[in-house]
């Protein structure tokens, strides 16, 4: 069974650019989550893919964008970057969308190591 | 203020000492919770879910108080691979599909 892996691991871009950022969700996983972590701080929901269509958002605006492609594996887009951008990208899948009222595996992420992203 | 809260720390334990801390949440429709470990510079990994009832897991024992809605996180006999920050997760209903993480708290287990 393989893990989530995520691509690149690590990549420095300027202000203004875009960046693309790839993953792989575990084997049998059809949902795919992103979050936004800070130095210092926790993970932040940007969104999550499931049957190849966004499902749900959080505070993030639309310059942060995703897809997700038929054997579930997905991409997240971050155009015009800013400095606060900086951050650890995080991929997680799971087995189907998380039930925030269930005690469901569909709440249990598992995550990738993440692609660590510098905007200068 | 923040959904999920936690003292960041660090919590400096002795090996083989206890230690515990807690996560408090501000939505009482809250409905699951999780610990999850992270490692410097790597990844989450769930820790362990929070059940009503409490949870007890070798060395491992969260215990959940709605009515003053904070999660516990218990460590006994503390081992330097304890080392990591623990972050508390919470989801509910009407957030649908996003899991709410906290800062973290940062144990660091020393000889």
């Amino acid at each position: 069974e393989t893990g989530v892996t995520q691509s690149p691991t690590h990549l420095i871009k300027t202000r203004g650019q875009q960046v693309t950022l790839r993953c792989s969700s575990q084997s049998g996983h059809n949902t795919v989550s992103w979050y936004q972590q800070a130095l210092g701080q926790g993970p932040q929901f940007i969104f999550q893919y499931y049957r190849e269509e966004e499902n749900g958002r959080g505070n993030f605006p639309p310059r942060f964008s995703g897809l997700q492609f038929p054997n579930y594996s997905s991409e997240l887009n971050v155009n015009a970057l800013e400095l606060d951008d900086s951050a650890l990208y995080l991929c997680a899948s799971s087995l189907g969308p998380s039930r925030g009222g269930v005690r469901s595996g569909a709440n249990v992420l598992t995550f990738g190591a993440g692609s660590r992203l510098t905007v200068l | 203020r923040k959904e999920v809260e936690q003292d960041p720390g660090p919590f400096n334990v002795p090996e083989g000492a206890t230690v515990a801390f807690n996560c408090t949440y501000s939505n009482s429709a809250s409905q699951s919770f999780f610990w999850y470990r992270q490692d410097c510079r790597k990844e989450p990994k769930l820790l362990m879910s929070v059940y009503s009832s409490g949870n007890e897991d070798g060395r491992f024992t969260a215990q959940l108080n709605r009515a003053s809605q904070y999660i516990s996180l218990l460590i006994r006999d503390s081992k330097l691979s304890d080392s990591a920050t623990y972050l508390c997760v919470v989801t509910r209903a009407a957030a649908g599909n996003k899991l709410t993480f906290g800062g973290g708290t940062r144990v660091l287990v020393k000889p």
